[in-house]
């Protein structure tokens, strides 16, 4: 299985503040790394496709990006409503894979 | 609008097995997707278990390969995850959801999901 670590673990911001959470894979995955973003009610929601596609919906404040092994989500400006939980996903062979979480709290 | 609610029980023994059930309005399962569950350990590791296709075949992670069966129920649109023999390794949060695939491959996600049960293997 392909191994995806992600980091930070957890982050402290502001709001206002430019955030970067980053996701590595154990192998190249070729673009195939979605973002999801979890709300402390539970909720899950898709965020970025194929490394920077943003899924309908979701403000443009949330962008993403990499390549071979490395990739990042980015968030401009923090939002009161963007403090959750953050998880990269790859695709690039089966089974899908996790990263193991960014929780991202308020400073 | 598509939506997808997991039911079940909340304790299971160890040893017995975790059944759970998916509901889906909004969508009709056999119209198109992959039917997936996920769970998400104490501690915040998600793991990708399975899903049953629109067209009732089934990929099962290798790590539960002999443990796991999905199954559905087209005429209820409903799809059902069975976890036997758990041990408190399973206690989880299980979510339920659709498996997106488009563009030839290069999409592919989950875009929705159910609210999550939380299940606890305990005697």
């Amino acid at each position: 299985d392909i191994q995806m670590t992600q980091t930070p673990s957890s982050m402290p911001a502001s709001l206002g503040e430019r955030v970067t959470i980053s996701c590595r894979a154990s192998q190249g995955i070729s673009n195939y790394l979605n973002w999801y973003q979890q709300k402390p009610d539970g909720t899950i929601k898709p965020l970025i496709y194929y490394t920077s596609n943003l899924q309908s919906g979701v403000p443009s404040r949330f962008s993403g990006s990499g390549s071979g092994t490395d990739y990042s989500l980015t968030i401009s400006s923090l939002e009161p409503e963007d403090f959750a939980m953050y998880y990269c996903q790859q695709y690039d062979s089966s089974p899908p894979t996790f990263g193991g979480g960014t929780k991202l709290e308020l400073k | 609008e598509i939506q997808l609610q997991e039911s079940g029980p909340g304790l299971v023994k160890p040893s017995q097995s975790l059944s759970l059930t998916c509901s889906v309005t909004g969508y009709t399962i056999t119209s198109g997707y992959d039917w997936s569950w996920i769970r998400k350990f104490p501690g915040n590791k998600m793991e990708w278990m399975g899903y049953i296709s629109y067209s009732g075949s089934t990929n099962y992670n290798p790590s539960l390969k002999s443990r796991i069966s999905i199954t559905r129920d087209t005429s209820k649109n409903q799809f059902f995850l069975q976890l036997n023999s758990v041990t408190t390794e399973d206690t989880a949060t299980y979510y339920c959801a659709r498996y997106l695939d488009y563009y030839d491959g290069y999409y592919r996600y989950f875009d929705y999901w159910g609210q999550g049960v939380m299940v606890t293997v305990s005697s």
